[in-house]
């Protein structure tokens, strides 16, 4: 079984500044996915940015980057130039991969960091 | 294409009641998720279907939970005789394809008192 943790239940940042948020997983594993998911207030979640474990490139979606580490099972989210907007929960997630075998692209996450970001 | 639909937002029920959700996928995925999220926790993973067949269901899915996606279209999930933990935000979740971007519903908060 996959395990998810987050060690920073909230953050906070003000606007225009840069943070990163911390995510270790736990899986045996070789071949999978990892996502960052922001949920805004009493709003869906959305998907921010995904990671193949097989790319050693980390992902970058405009103002947000990953920093992932395969060997330490670690996948940091940085956002840059931090905006009002970005004020959300934010929730690391583990798949496995299609090619796992038996994988019904279940998403296991972690407890999620509250972000807010200060005027 | 209005994304993933879930009704109703909010639902307070009394305790030993049953309940129903209905979440409506994105047109044309196949597969289809429910998850629960509890105060301060992260989303839990409940039964996955795809198409109609329910393909697998979580040790947390008690006997007093079923769901059903008759169709393959829309999906229900009925929880009978509601106990207070219970209470949590109800998520439905969609994907067109195995290796492809799950689309969130907004969620049914059900509030068992």
């Amino acid at each position: 079984a996959q395990t998810v943790t987050q060690s920073q239940p909230e953050m906070s940042v003000q606007e225009a500044e840069t943070v990163t948020l911390s995510c270790t997983y736990d899986t045996s594993e070789n071949n999978y996915y990892l996502f960052w998911y922001k949920q805004p207030p009493s709003r869906q979640m959305i998907l921010v940015i995904r990671q193949e474990a097989y790319k050693q490139q980390n992902a970058t979606e405009n103002r947000f980057s990953v920093n992932f580490q395969k060997a330490a099972k670690s996948f940091s989210l940085k956002i840059s130039d931090s905006q009002l907007g970005d004020t959300a929960m934010y929730f690391c997630a583990f798949m496995k991969h299609a090619n796992s075998g038996g994988s019904n692209y279940k998403l296991t996450f972690g407890k999620g960091t509250l972000l807010t970001v200060n005027p | 294409d209005t994304g993933v639909s879930q009704n109703p937002r909010h639902k307070i029920t009394k305790r030993g009641q049953n309940v129903t959700f209905r979440c409506d996928p994105i047109s044309e995925h196949n597969r289809l998720y429910w998850y629960r999220q509890t105060l301060g926790q992260g989303p839990e993973f409940l039964t996955y279907f795809q198409n109609e067949a329910q393909l697998e269901k979580s040790r947390l899915l008690s006997d007093r939970f079923s769901a059903e996606r008759p169709k393959g279209s829309f999906s229900t999930l009925e929880i009978q005789r509601t106990e207070q933990g219970d209470s949590a935000m109800y998520l439905c979740a969609s994907r067109r394809g195995a290796n492809t971007e799950a689309f969130f519903g907004q969620g049914t908060r059900l509030t068992v008192v």
